[in-house]
């Protein structure tokens, strides 16, 4: 059973491009978080979807960021327009549908750099 | 204003003797907590949890307590290894679907 898979591992853009990160969650996962760590600092909710439903974007920056989990694929994760300030780690998680109190599988993260 | 706090930043602690990580969190909602240990350049994983309704979990050399009258938390790890030098976080969610909310991380290191 593959874990969470994100890709890419690291993604380089200029200031004004836009950035995309994969997110494919655990098999039978349909619950996908997405976070971001920035230097020197913890882990920082961002968005938390299930199939083609946004659940809680109370942490995603109010303007140029979005994500999708579609009905098929992958999360997707997109920043327009980056700037330097968006250069972090991006991690992706996934938990089951069912049960309570399950933890979240964690992918090995997305290092976005901006220049 | 962090719900979930984790006040020192960093700890050594001499191999074989016991490292313990503290978490303070504020939502009275939590019912649900959660350790998870990330080494450089690689995604957190998963380690140990409990919920509201226990005040101890125990695996292998990792216990966690909880005490919710103070609503606090801790790891203990013992004996400590150096492969235990990470950083851990520790993790709280409120109910089935909500989303985890994570401190800021404590640094272990385990000096041999």
């Amino acid at each position: 059973n593959a874990g969470v898979m994100q890709n890419p591992r690291h993604l380089v853009r200029r200031r004004g491009q836009e950035a995309r990160l994969r997110c494919s969650p655990m098999k039978g996962h349909s619950h996908v978080y997405w976070y971001r760590q920035l230097p020197e600092e913890g882990l920082k909710f961002m968005v938390y979807l299930q199939k083609e439903n946004i659940i809680d974007e109370s942490g995603m920056p109010k303007e140029r960021f979005s994500a999708e989990f579609p009905k098929e694929g992958p999360s997707i994760l997109r920043i327009q327009q980056v700037v330097r300030g968006d250069s972090a780690a991006y991690f992706c998680a996934s938990s089951p549908q069912t049960g309570r109190y399950t933890e979240a599988f964690f992918g090995q993260g997305t290092r976005l750099t901006v220049v | 204003d962090q719900q979930v706090k984790q006040n020192s930043p960093s700890l050594s602690v001499q191999e074989g003797r016991i490292s313990i990580l503290n978490c303070d969190y504020t939502n009275s909602m939590f019912d649900y907590f959660l350790w998870y240990k990330k080494y450089p350049a690689e995604g957190p994983t998963f380690l140990i949890s409990i919920s509201s309704i226990k005040d101890k979990n125990e695996d292998g050399r990792f216990t966690v307590f909880l005490n919710k009258s103070a609503k606090h938390l801790s790891l203990h790890i013992v004996p400590s290894q150096p492969g235990d030098s990470a950083v851990y976080f520790c993790a709280a969610s409120a109910m089935y679907g909500q989303n985890f909310v994570f401190g800021p991380g404590t640094r272990l290191s385990v000096l041999p």
